[in-house]
């Protein structure tokens, strides 16, 4: 089974500051597929970002990037004037496409935005 | 709007009772996916399907059955033979074979045991 690994439980990050969410992952396929949750708290899971391991271009959604180093096996997340309504759980997940279409989940970060 | 409804919202369990979580999907995915969520805890794989009538075991199907007799329904069910099922479950779907199968999820049930 693949690995992710997020290493940091909890942060937390002023309101209008900048954050990286890291996130690290093991395998030996050379395609895949990398993705960022949110889960705040009502629970419902909330796709951030996503990344294909074959595009060397670092995925950007509004203020939500990736720094994607596929030979470090890392994948952190950056989220640009933080905002309250960005405090949640944040996931990194690993999809290998040769394995059918099975997610595997890191343990989360717990991201608190303070005003 | 199309997207993945989950019911009940909370559920109660008594020992020995098999009880059956509500998945429902209309967005035309042919994957769905069942995961349990506990504290600490990333989401763990219980059971998927890529299509009607066939499903696979993810990492901990012990204790837990499926069916996906349609498309849009993949119902899961927690038997009495799975010990400790107070957990937060969630079902996602994902769209056909090629390309980035991005998983969709639903707002989850909670599941208690009485």
């Amino acid at each position: 089974a693949q690995t992710v690994t997020q290493s940091q439980p909890e942060m937390s990050v002023q309101e209008a500051e900048t954050v990286t969410l890291s996130c690290t992952y093991d395998t030996s396929e050379n395609n895949y597929y990398l993705f960022w949750y949110k889960q705040p708290p009502s629970r419902q899971m909330i796709l951030v970002i996503r990344q294909e391991a074959y595009k060397q271009q670092n995925a950007t959604e509004n203020r939500f990037s990736v720094n994607f180093q596929k030979a470090a096996k890392s994948f952190s997340l950056k989220i640009s004037d933080s905002q309250l309504g960005d405090t949640a759980m944040y996931f990194c997940a690993f999809m290998n496409p040769n394995t059918g279409n099975q997610f595997y989940f890191g343990t989360g970060t717990s991201l608190t935005v303070i005003p | 709007d199309g997207g993945i409804t989950q019911s009940p919202k909370y559920l109660f369990r008594k020992e020995g009772q098999n009880v059956t979580l509500s998945c429902e999907q209309n967005l035309n995915h042919d994957a769905m996916y069942w995961y349990r969520q506990d504290p600490g805890q990333g989401l763990r794989l219980i059971y998927y399907s890529q299509i009607v009538n066939d499903f696979q075991k993810g990492d901990i199907a012990e204790g837990y059955s499926v069916s996906r007799e349609k498309k849009e329904s993949f119902p899961l069910t927690v038997t009495s033979a799975q010990k400790n099922p107070t957990a937060f479950y969630l079902c996602a779907s994902s769209r056909g074979w090629t390309g980035v199968r991005t998983q969709y999820f639903g707002p989850g049930t909670r599941l208690l045991v009485l």
